[in-house]
Formats: structure tokens, C-alpha cells, sequence
């Protein structure tokens, strides 16, 4: 596709649930973000991929939160688990190269909302 | 620890002034700056960058100053349009090539 796309858009589960968020980068992209935006709040780098590793996962907020990425394409965001405090907008960017001059290219984002 | 700050959660400028947003920083081993725009249920969009080594970049209505001194950016939009009511997200791209963003402003054009 043109863009980054991301499913659902929106997600309502009820706590103690885990849920997983899709990410499908523009192709041929192979650096990969993930970040959460919570209310009231700036954009929290969660994680990011070059190709399928992840160098850095220092900004998953716990061991509950896991993500993975293969063929250099989709990635996956996985929340076991879930409690309240992790409802947010979960955003999804993609570039070329790591690095800000490649830019980024976010997604929709998937509105995750636990009850 | 706010690396980048953004201390005005919202702004409101009259159609055809001036829009002033403003964005501190920390972190002075910082090489390249960005604002992203975002509007409701979308993904933020890249407006503007600036690299650690110039103190202005302008592209059409927008401008962004760095004042490397005083760790502090502003991205000016003039003339102000309805379409530019968004929230406004100043960026930071640390040594590790993660960006790291502010809070955001909330910027309302005015009729």
C-alpha cells in the first residue's frame, strides 16, 4: 500500500485480556517504530526494528509488552495481560533508514481502550 | 526525564497572524530537530526539520529557528490558515537515531 497501515483502528478489551496490533510499514522500509500516545500526554517511543531485530527495547513499558517483526515487513505489538493504564493510541512509523533525516511515516494508529 | 518539552498545551492566533509555537530541549548531544503535525484520528505528519548546524530553515509558511544556546526551537506559521488547527509535536533525533517527541500544542486558527 501507499501508507503505513495499521489494524484494528480501534480495540475495546476488557482488562486481563491480551491484544495484538498489526503494523504493515510501506514497503521496502526497513526501519520500524513503534509508539503509544496516552491521554494528555507527548508520543512514548516503545520500540523500534531495523530489518527484523530490535536494538532497543528499553521503551516497552513492561514484560507485558512484547513485539516482533518478520520478513522485514509486518510487525506485530503483543500486550498480555492488559490493565487500564494501557489504553492509549498505539502509532506505528516507518522509514527508510534509521534516522530522522530518512523522516518518518506514520500510521493511523490503533486506539486501544481497556475496560 | 522530559527530554523535549512543549509548555504551552494549546494556542490560539487569529486567521492570517502569526502562529508562534514554541519547544525547549535538554539533551545538547541533539543533531536534528522536527515538527510533525498531527490531526485528530490520523498519524502525525512531517511538517519541518532543522539540522544542529544551521539556525533556520523556511519552507513556504513555515520557519523554524533553533537557538542552539539556549536549547530552544520555535516553528513559525505565518500567514495562519483554518487548516492549520492541529496539535503541533516538536521532535528530537538523539545519537541512537530514536526521535524523541514533546507533548504536543494544540493550535486553534480563529476565524
Amino acid at each position: 500500500g501507499a501508507g503505513v497501515s495499521q489494524s484494528p483502528s480501534n480495540k475495546v478489551t476488557e482488562k486481563g485480556k491480551d491484544v495484538e496490533l498489526r503494523c504493515d510499514p510501506i514497503s521496502g522500509h526497513t526501519a520500524l517504530y513503534w509508539y503509544r500516545q496516552s491521554l494528555g500526554q507527548g508520543l512514548e517511543f516503545l520500540i523500534y526494528f531495523q530489518g527484523n531485530s530490535a536494538p532497543d527495547k528499553s521503551g516497552l513499558p513492561s514484560d507485558r509488552f512484547s513485539a516482533e517483526r518478520t520478513g522485514g515487513s509486518v510487525s506485530t505489538l503483543t500486550i498480555q495481560r492488559t490493565q487500564q493504564e494501557d489504553s492509549a493510541v498505539y502509532l506505528c512509523a516507518s522509514s527508510l533508514g534509521w534516522g530522522a533525516n530518512y523522516g518518518y511515516t506514520f500510521g493511523s494508529g490503533t486506539r486501544l481502550t481497556v475496560v | 526525564d522530559q527530554q523535549v518539552k512543549q509548555n504551552s498545551p494549546s494556542l490560539s492566533v487569529q486567521e492570517g497572524r502569526i502562529s508562534i509555537l514554541n519547544c525547549d530541549y535538554t539533551n545538547s548531544m541533539f543533531d536534528y530537530f522536527l515538527w510533525y503535525k498531527k490531526y485528530p484520528a490520523e498519524g502525525p505528519t512531517f511538517l519541518i526539520s532543522i539540522s544542529s548546524i544551521k539556525d533556520k530553515n523556511e519552507d513556504g509558511r513555515f520557519t523554524v529557528f533553533l537557538n542552539k544556546s539556549a536549547k530552544h526551537l520555535s516553528l513559525h506559521i505565518v500567514p495562519s490558515q483554518p487548516g492549520d488547527s492541529a496539535v503541533y509535536f516538536c521532535a528530537a533525533n538523539s545519537r541512537d537515531d530514536k526521535i524523541i517527541f514533546g507533548k504536543g500544542t494544540r493550535l486553534h486558527i480563529l476565524p
